[in-house]
């Protein structure tokens, strides 16, 4: 049950894009569809944006996309804006367990 | 709208033992996986326990195992985690999360626990 490998931090300036990664294994990543994103902001509940590895629940702004690629899942953001600032988690469910990532700040500067 | 009110939350002694509830309503409860989530503060989220609709299904991380239990009340629509033998490293805000199709799509404003002497 190890834990997914995103980077600490990333930064970007307002209307550039940034992408966020999210490392696993054959084992989890690599076998499985299950990937989500959340969005939390400081002292918020995690907030559910990317689904099924690039879905997005209604109402979440199509400037965020997922993709995967091998073990690599990844978060696109176009278009920062300042509210974007804020952390960002992986997760992966499997059959029987839910990993998340260590989660990435984001900094628009 | 689908509404989760955690509640439980305290001060423990290590050793000691905490029951966590959840309050779901907004949706039929009794359809969907759930999952208790915890959160050190200023630190990153942890997956701890799912359990399946009917309840007859649980799973659990390895720093919980043998020592939470997760369980549901459908007719009540409440969630429960009992936790025992607390550990100061258990200190955390716990979140319960509703399952939807593989993704946790709508958590609660969590309650916190502390585990000290």
């Amino acid at each position: 049950q190890s834990a997914l490998t995103q980077p600490a931090s990333v930064s970007g300036s307002p209307g550039q894009s940034i992408t966020i990664s999210c490392t696993g294994t054959s084992s989890d990543v690599g076998g499985y569809n299950y990937v989500s994103w959340y969005q939390q902001h400081p002292g918020k509940v995690p907030k559910l944006i990317v689904f099924d590895v690039n879905d997005r629940p209604s109402g979440v702004s199509n400037r965020f996309s997922g993709s995967k690629s091998v073990n690599t899942a990844s978060l696109t953001i176009s278009g920062l804006r300042a509210e974007d600032e804020a952390d960002y988690y992986c997760s992966l469910y499997t059959a029987s367990h839910v990993l998340f990532g260590g989660g990435t700040k984001l900094t628009v500067l | 709208e689908v509404q989760l009110v955690e509640s439980g939350g305290d001060l423990a002694q290590p050793g000691g033992s905490l029951r966590l509830s959840c309050a779901a309503s907004g949706f039929t409860f009794s359809l969907h996986w759930m999952h208790w989530v915890r959160q050190v503060p200023g630190k990153g989220l942890v997956w701890l326990a799912l359990n399946n609709p009917d309840g007859s299904h649980t799973s659990y991380a390895d720093s919980v195992e043998g020592r939470f239990t997760i369980s549901r009340d459908n007719a009540k629509n409440t969630l429960s985690l009992q936790m025992n033998s607390l550990r100061v490293e258990d200190t955390a805000v716990y979140f319960c999360a509703r399952d939807y199709g593989g993704t946790l799509d709508s958590w609660g404003r969590g309650t916190l626990v502390t585990v000290s002497s």
